[in-house]
């Protein structure tokens, strides 16, 4: 159950777009339309923030996008704000035998 | 509103045993299936198991399996996670998470119980 590959951190200015990656394979990110994207202030539970590769939770800014190509999700944030800092995990599911895996996490930090 | 409410973390020597309860609100509990995901200190986030809504399907991540038992009661609304031959590589923030089978996500979180396996 190898985990999904992410950056270990990303930054950028208030108002910039960022992209964070989540590579994963054949078994998980490129069989499955079942990637979501979750945001993590710290010391608090994670947060949903995109599903299903591309579709947004209600409540969620639509500055947050995600996609997928091949074996690769990403999620890009447009217009940075400073409260877009926080870390950022990918989820896949993987099939009956792994089920759910998870990326290592990704730090973005606002400059 | 939905809540997820955590307890029964602390501090347990190795190869003890310890079980974690999430008691759930605000939601048609057994029409849901449920998910624990740990997160050690400083660390990412690893799922650890998941039951069906009526306890049919149930999966462990390979780091636990045989060790920890997941189970629910859905008369209670609570969610379960009885884990024995604990591991120093055991202690982390322990979350329960509803898994919303029409977006393929977890979309509500608790707030986590902390286990720590010392001697």
């Amino acid at each position: 159950q190898s985990a999904l590959t992410q950056p270990a951190s990303v930054s950028g200015s208030p108002g910039q777009s960022i992209t964070i990656s989540c590579t994963g394979t054949s078994s998980d990110v490129g069989s499955y339309n079942l990637v979501s994207w979750y945001q993590q202030h710290p010391g608090k539970a994670p947060k949903l923030m995109i599903y299903e590769g591309s579709k947004r939770p209600s409540g969620v800014s639509n500055r947050f996008s995600g996609s997928k190509s091949g074996n690769t999700a990403s999620l890009t944030i447009s217009g940075l704000q400073a409260e877009d800092e926080a870390d950022y995990y990918c989820c896949s599911y993987a099939g009956s035998s792994t089920y759910w895996v998870f990326g290592g996490g990704t730090k973005l930090t606002v400059l | 509103e939905v809540q997820l409410v955590e307890s029964g973390g602390g501090l347990v020597k190795p190869g003890g045993s310890l079980r974690l309860s999430c008691a759930a609100s605000g939601f048609t509990f057994s029409s849901y299936s449920m998910n624990w995901v740990r997160q050690a200190p400083g660390k990412g986030l690893e799922w650890v198991s998941s039951i069906s809504s009526s306890s049919s399907y149930i999966y462990y991540a390979d780091s636990v399996k045989g060790r920890f038992t997941i189970s629910r009661d859905n008369a209670k609304n609570s969610l379960y996670l009885q884990m024995n031959s604990l591991r120093a590589e055991d202690t982390a923030v322990y979350y329960c998470a509803r898994d919303d089978a029409s977006v393929g996500a977890f979309d509500y979180w608790g707030q986590g119980t902390l286990v720590t396996v010392s001697s």
